[in-house]
């Protein structure tokens, strides 16, 4: 069964970092694309970017809002998924939420963590 | 502003059928599988439809979806009370090279 387990949400400064965490299990980790998804309090879903499975070199891809503040990375040893956030904005402030692609052939998001809440206030 | 296009709320009543429209463009919906989303509040999305039309295992299929041209529609025979929740479509955007969502219908079982 895919299980996806976000962490490290939390209340940051405006301009602050934060790091979350994403751990996978039930499947190849290495063979899959990796998305992160944000919602906003009472708003819709905003995807936030991407990381290509191992045989296309991990490569990502970001939305233009946080392109250049947020990196996408992952450890396949680890079976884990990470976002680091910088200079972080209060419109950052939402739900993040951690996803698998549906299989090898189709690569949007197709099974969902519970997410994490990340509050970016003073 | 989303790049697609949903109707803000849909609404039936048990037993019937009701449709759901997602309206986009030629770089994200024409071009590429369109995705349907599930989303009951306070819980994660689930996966009702991809690439179009196909349905996951488990996805009763009284759901449904297809895709003409630009615009793409889920729909949902046999209304039950348990349908009730947000739905969110979703394509890669070719001009934007990300994946792009529509702003969410709230569906209400009258």
């Amino acid at each position: 069964e895919v299980q996806l387990v976000e962490s490290g949400g939390g209340l940051v400064q405006p301009g602050g970092s934060l790091r979350l965490s994403c751990a996978a299990s039930g499947f190849t980790f290495s063979d899959h694309y990796m998305d992160w998804v944000r919602q906003a309090p009472g708003k819709g879903l905003e995807w936030v970017g991407r990381t290509r499975n191992k045989a296309e070199s991990y490569t990502t891809q970001y939305a233009a809002s946080v392109k250049g503040r947020f990196t996408i990375s992952r450890d396949d040893s680890e079976n884990s998924l990470y976002l680091q956030m910088n200079s972080l904005k209060t419109e950052d402030t939402a739900v993040y939420y951690c996803a698998r692609d549906v299989n090898t052939e189709t690569h949007a998001p197709g099974y969902w963590g519970q997410g994490t809440l990340v509050t970016v206030s003073s | 502003q989303s790049v697609l296009t949903q109707p803000p709320s849909a609404s039936g009543t048990p037993g019937q059928r009701v449709t759901i429209s997602c309206s986009g463009s030629s770089s994200n919906i024409e071009k590429n599988n369109v995705y349907w989303y599930q989303q009951f509040s306070g819980s994660a999305p689930k996966l009702l439809i991809y690439r179009s039309n196909q349905r996951p295992s488990g996805v009763p299929d009284r759901f449904s979806g297809s895709k003409s041209g630009t615009s793409a529609s889920l729909a949902i025979s046999g209304l039950r009370s348990e349908d009730e929740a947000d739905y969110y479509c979703a394509a890669w955007d070719d001009s934007l090279s990300g994946r792009v969502f529509g702003g969410g219908t709230k569906l209400t079982v009258l």
